[in-house]
């Protein structure tokens, strides 16, 4: 049964180009969280998300970030025309209910330069 | 805001002892509480969830929620070198949103 899992695990990107990051949630999972975490920092909420649904974005930034969650196929997280405060770890969870605790990726680093 | 605090550490014990991890957390009503475990460059792993007050055992690991005085704990008995990494702690808000903590380093010296 495999994890959670993340691609791409590095991204390098130059200011001002987009940056998709891409979440499988576990077999059965149908609850995908984005969590994002600055050097030395804390794990910070960003989205919520289910099949087809945002649940909470509360912790999204109001511009240059998106999250989906198709139907079919993995959640992206989308940041548009990125800048060097968006370098961090981006990683993501899924559980199979709401109550449950997370199970998280591996993570993709991004270095925006 | 729901707020977690952690001493940020470096906290040392010797291989063998207790290590002792706490947590506070701001918002009385909180009712779910998560220990992680995250080793340098990777994705944290979940120890161990609490709901209730009083102690929880998991092998070496046993986690402690105090609901009246707003502390989670995190007791590792007999520490090991392979036990250092960053500890943190969690509350779960509604839709089961996490609220972390900055973390605690932890090393075990042999």
């Amino acid at each position: 049964n495999a994890g959670v899992m993340q691609n791409p695990r590095h991204l390098v990107r130059r200011r001002g180009q987009e940056a998709r990051l891409r979440c499988s949630p576990m077999k059965g999972h149908s609850h995908v969280y984005w969590y994002r975490q600055l050097p030395e920092e804390g794990l910070k909420f960003m989205v919520y998300l289910q099949k087809e649904n945002i649940i909470d974005e509360s912790g999204m930034p109001k511009e240059r970030f998106s999250a989906e969650f198709p139907k079919e196929g993995p959640s992206i997280l989308r940041i548009q025309q990125v800048v060097r405060g968006d370098s961090a770890a981006y990683f993501c969870a899924s559980s199979p209910r709401s109550e449950d605790g997370y199970t998280f990726g591996s993570g993709t680093r991004l270095t925006v330069v | 805001q729901k707020e977690v605090e952690q001493n940020s550490g470096p906290l040392s014990v010797p291989e063998g002892a207790i290590a002792s991890l706490n947590c506070t957390y701001s918002d009385r009503g909180s009712q779910s509480f998560f220990w992680y475990r995250q080793y340098s460059g990777k994705s944290p792993e979940l120890i161990m969830f609490i709901y209730s007050n009083g102690d929880k055992e998991d092998g070496r690991f046993t986690a402690q929620l105090n609901k009246a005085s707003q502390y989670v704990s995190l007791l590792i008995r007999d520490s090991q070198p392979s036990d250092s990494a960053t500890y943190l702690c969690a509350l779960a808000e509604y839709g089961n949103k996490l609220v972390f903590g900055s973390g605690t380093i932890l090393r075990v010296k042999s």
